[in-house]
């Protein structure tokens, strides 16, 4: 089905540990954002990019990076995983004026 | 910068309850307005959506009007059901090309039969 994809779904991880989060899209959306979801404060975005080969910083980069190297994909890593990390992770798309698409989440555990 | 303020969580009505949950919005000029929902285990859909003043969105049963002079945006359902629980997320994006969403911190919402 067409639409936007997370791998992995769930994941723990140890304090220190890297990891690399992979959104994929199939519908040639230019736009492609990651945003985390804690209890009580919604979504935040962390990174987005507006096209292949860039990348933007959101209200909570900190210990996060992303890259675009392809326009249908859009990874988001960790190098040095910390406990405040764990989090659900969401990544979306959207071609320009249009509505975005949510993939269905990363829960990430960070102990 | 931009913010969406919605009513704290949990909402918990009775089936065909008439449903209001409030989204009031800060923006330096005239946003796009969304309401998404969130079911258990799953990513955000879009539920509704209104880019001027006075616009309604509707999808479901839910409605939603862009209200420039209150900056609000309430979600309403006139008779909720048990299939509607789950989490709302208001949501605004200025209408210049790539600003992003910036969302609210969701109303969760349980319908008990």
């Amino acid at each position: 089905n067409a639409g936007v994809t997370q791998t992995p779904k769930f994941r723990v991880l140890k304090t220190g540990q890297s990891m690399t989060l992979l959104c994929a899209q199939d519908m040639n959306h230019e736009y492609m954002y990651w945003y985390r979801q804690d209890p009580g404060m919604g979504l935040r975005l962390i990174h987005y990019s507006v096209g292949e080969g860039t990348t933007a910083k959101g209200e909570v980069p900190d210990g996060y990076n992303v890259s675009r190297l392809k326009k249908q994909n859009f990874l988001l890593g960790l190098e040095s995983a910390a406990p405040s990390q764990t989090s659900v992770y969401f990544c979306a798309s959207r071609r320009g004026g249009a509505g975005y698409t949510f993939g269905s989440g990363t829960r990430l555990t960070v102990v | 910068g931009d913010s969406v303020t919605q009513m704290e969580g949990p909402v918990t009505l009775s089936e065909e309850a008439f449903l209001t949950i409030n989204c009031t919005y800060t923006a330096t000029g005239y946003p796009s307005l969304f309401w998404y929902v969130q079911y258990p285990g799953e990513g955000l859909q879009l539920l509704l959506k209104a880019t001027k003043a006075d616009d309604k969105g509707s999808n479901k049963g839910f409605e939603a009007t862009y209200r420039k002079e209150t900056t609000s945006f309430h979600l309403e359902k006139g008779s909720v059901q048990v299939s509607d629980s789950a989490v709302y997320f208001c949501a605004l994006t200025m209408n210049s090309g790539n600003t992003p969403l910036v969302f609210g911190k969701g109303t969760r919402l349980s319908v008990i039969a």
